[in-house]
């Protein structure tokens, strides 16, 4: 298994640019996020999805959107680039209602630079 | 919006040393506690998950504990190596699999 992808590993942007960043599992799991990290911030939910077709906001949703058309993928989208929105992106997976250990396994992540 | 503390922001050890580091989390509507190592420039990796009050877990050299009665946990690691150096976060749900809220972590430098 490759556990959780993630594509690009960089990425820089201009302001107001658009782009994808693609995240896929191949655990089956049902529960996948998308975080963002920066410093002495620790990691901040943006968006999750308990299911194919079923999304939901974390704690910083705006200028982003998910959408979860499969299980295995979960592409997070920026729709108009901000230097704000310069950061590390770290996707993850869980298997959340197999279990109990409902532990989340990591993407290698997306350090995204926007100028 | 749930609040998860770590303290302290970071640590230096020398090799040899026993440390302990602490994560606190609101105690009401309580599901689980997780402990991640999180290595630079790596992802992070998952250490331990506690759901009982009163769990204790432990894994070769690091070891925590948990109490949801008064919302905190700790992590132990007996004996540090430079090799443990790394950031550990600890991270709170309040519903199975879904919305963890992490802490801003806790740096540690294990110095040979």
């Amino acid at each position: 298994n490759a556990g959780v992808t993630q594509t690009p590993k960089f990425q820089v942007l201009k302001t107001g640019q658009s782009m994808t960043l693609q995240c896929a599992q191949d655990m089956n799991h049902e529960y996948m996020s998308w975080y963002r990290q920066d410093p002495g911030m620790g990691l901040r939910l943006i968006h999750y999805s308990v299911g194919a077709g079923i999304t939901d906001q974390g704690e910083v949703p705006n200028g982003y959107n998910v959408s979860r058309s499969t299980t295995e993928d979960f592409p997070l989208r920026l729709l108009s680039a901000a230097p704000s929105q310069t950061s590390v992106y770290f996707c993850a997976s869980s298997d959340a209602g197999t279990g109990s250990t409902d532990t989340q396994y990591f993407g290698p992540g997306t350090r995204l630079t926007v100028l | 919006i749930l609040n998860v503390e770590q303290s302290p922001q970071s640590l230096h050890v020398q090799e040899g040393d026993s440390t302990n580091f602490t994560c606190s989390f609101p105690s009401s509507n309580f599901y689980a506690l997780h402990w991640y190592r999180w290595e630079t420039a790596k992802s992070p990796e998952a250490l331990f998950v506690m759901t009982l009050n009163g769990d204790e877990k432990k894994k070769g050299r690091i070891s925590a504990t948990l109490n949801t009665k008064e919302g905190y946990s700790y992590l132990y690691i007996k004996g540090s190596q430079p090799e443990d150096s790394a950031t550990y976060l600890c991270a709170f749900s309040i519903h199975y699999g879904q919305n963890f809220v992490f802490g801003p972590g806790t740096r540690l430098s294990v110095l040979p």
